[in-house]
């Protein structure tokens, strides 16, 4: 199956620091990302859906000047938790969609951490 | 509007079969996914179903009725190793770029 990674793994901060996630496919093209957040013993609530070369969608209650998502190319997809605070801290799951086909696969997850 | 309904926890015994349940309730229908997810990983494909009807792979197999809003996730043959949380995952209107939106997860305990 197609692979998705993601970097870093695990993060720790500061509060009001800035965080920096990537998103990588690494053996597909994948013209939409999707970011997910998961807090613990809950399920994964879509943030947004990023189109390489275009604005991302946010979903409703997720603000876009914290969360800033940019998709420069087919193959990475990046998001920015600006101002990070002690509530920001959760399990960020990016996911992409192979063009042409139904499955979405989804990257081994980050674990953040805000002090 | 979206809503996806699974039990919250099961528990069953190695060895046996277990069937999970999801129920969906949807403006648009394009298929419907089952993730298996392990403590702090991210979750791994199970199956999609998109017409009525039973899919089998292995000892997973998952079943869909579209009339009824209704999935089921049947593991056979359960392992140890099969403990994990079970996610339902249903694709909205046919459109190109539409996200998976997630039922909150079936958390599954093997026992011996």
């Amino acid at each position: 199956g197609a692979v998705v990674s993601q970097h870093p793994s695990r993060v720790i901060c500061k509060s009001g620091t800035s965080v920096k996630i990537e998103c990588r496919s690494l053996d597909f093209q994948a013209t939409t990302m999707f970011w997910y957040r998961q807090f613990p013993k809950q399920s994964l609530m879509l943030m947004a859906t990023s189109n390489e070369g275009s604005k991302a969608t946010y979903e409703q209650g997720v603000e876009k000047d914290k969360f800033l998502i940019n998709h420069a190319s087919l193959t990475l997809s990046t998001l920015t938790v600006t101002s990070a605070h002690p509530e920001d801290s959760s399990f960020y799951i990016c996911s992409a969609r192979v063009a042409g086909k139904e499955t979405q696969y989804f990257g081994p997850g980050t674990r953040l951490l805000v002090l | 509007g979206q809503n996806i309904d699974q039990p919250t926890e099961m528990t069953a015994t190695e060895g046996a079969i277990v069937q999970i349940n999801c129920t969906y309730q949807t403006s648009g229908f394009n298929g419907l996914f089952w993730y298996q997810q392990h403590a702090g990983e991210a979750p791994t494909f199970l199956s999609y179903n998109v017409l009525d009807g039973l899919e089998e792979k292995g000892r997973f197999s998952s079943f869909l009725s579209r009339s009824k809003g209704y999935s089921y996730l049947l593991l056979k043959e359960l392992q140890m190793k099969d403990s994990a949380s079970y996610l339902c995952a249903v694709r909205f209107p046919n459109s190109g770029n539409t996200p998976l939106v997630f039922g909150k997860g079936t958390r599954l305990s093997v026992i011996a």
